[in-house]
């Protein structure tokens, strides 16, 4: 079993739907991060989160430590939002970040 | 800079050369780390450097794979006797102090061996 699970492995919605992506983990962290990643280009940091809830523009994260789980919710999507989103997580015990196999999302217009 | 870079973008070599890959961090930022990613996977950690010395190398696949950040700024992956099990994107990233912050990645270098 992966130390960091995500679901979908793969998404596809209509442009304006609101999208949900989770992931869980096995191991005790002190930080989670989610990032995108664009097909062919790099990887941009949205959020690291070791408690409660961030928001950025249409983009909002949320993490309960006691069940070991975290969402990465997009309101209103748009096809730019298509890309591949990872999370990743620091465990205590190291610096290494332990990361999710990602979830392919396609916003179709 | 205002981001990480890395270069060359891309690297196309021939299986048994050496290859070097540059990574400039973020101006100011202590940490930095390599990652590598093959084709539909995520990204595999390498190493991980705080200031000039390398805190974590225990990524690194094996002895043909070295990584030096001689300034605590620029750091340099050299890959002696490429193999084509190599190929993959290898990416960059830092942070300000330490692994408690937020990574910036680079763009990443595409390597191909032949």
């Amino acid at each position: 079993k992966n130390e960091v699970e995500q679901s979908p492995q793969n998404l596809t919605a209509q442009e304006g739907e609101f999208i949900t992506i989770n992931c869980s983990y096995s191991v005790g962290i002190s930080a989670l991060h989610w990032l995108q990643q664009h097909p062919g280009g790099g990887i941009v940091s949205l959020f690291m989160l070791s408690s409660g809830k961030k928001k950025h523009g249409r983009l909002i994260a949320t993490i309960n430590i006691q069940e070991k789980h975290s969402s990465l919710h997009i309101t209103a999507s748009h096809p730019r939002d298509s890309a591949v989103y990872i999370c990743a997580v620091r465990p205590n015990s190291n610096y290494q970040l332990i990361w999710g196999a990602g979830t392919k999302l396609i916003i179709k217009p | 800079g205002a981001g990480v870079s890395q270069t060359p973008s891309n690297k196309v070599t021939e299986k048994g050369k050496y290859v070097e890959l540059r990574c400039d961090p973020i101006s100011g930022h202590t940490a930095l780390y390599w990652y590598r990613q093959s084709l539909g996977q995520g990204p595999e950690f390498l190493i991980y450097f705080q200031g000039t010395g390398a805190a974590d190398d225990s990524g690194l696949p094996n002895d043909r794979f070295f990584a030096v950040r001689p300034e605590g700024s620029v750091s340099t992956l050299k890959i002696q006797r490429t193999e084509r099990g190599d190929s993959a994107v290898y990416l960059c990233a830092s942070s300000l102090r330490s692994a408690v912050d937020t990574q910036y990645f680079g763009p990443g270098t595409r390597l191909t061996v032949l």
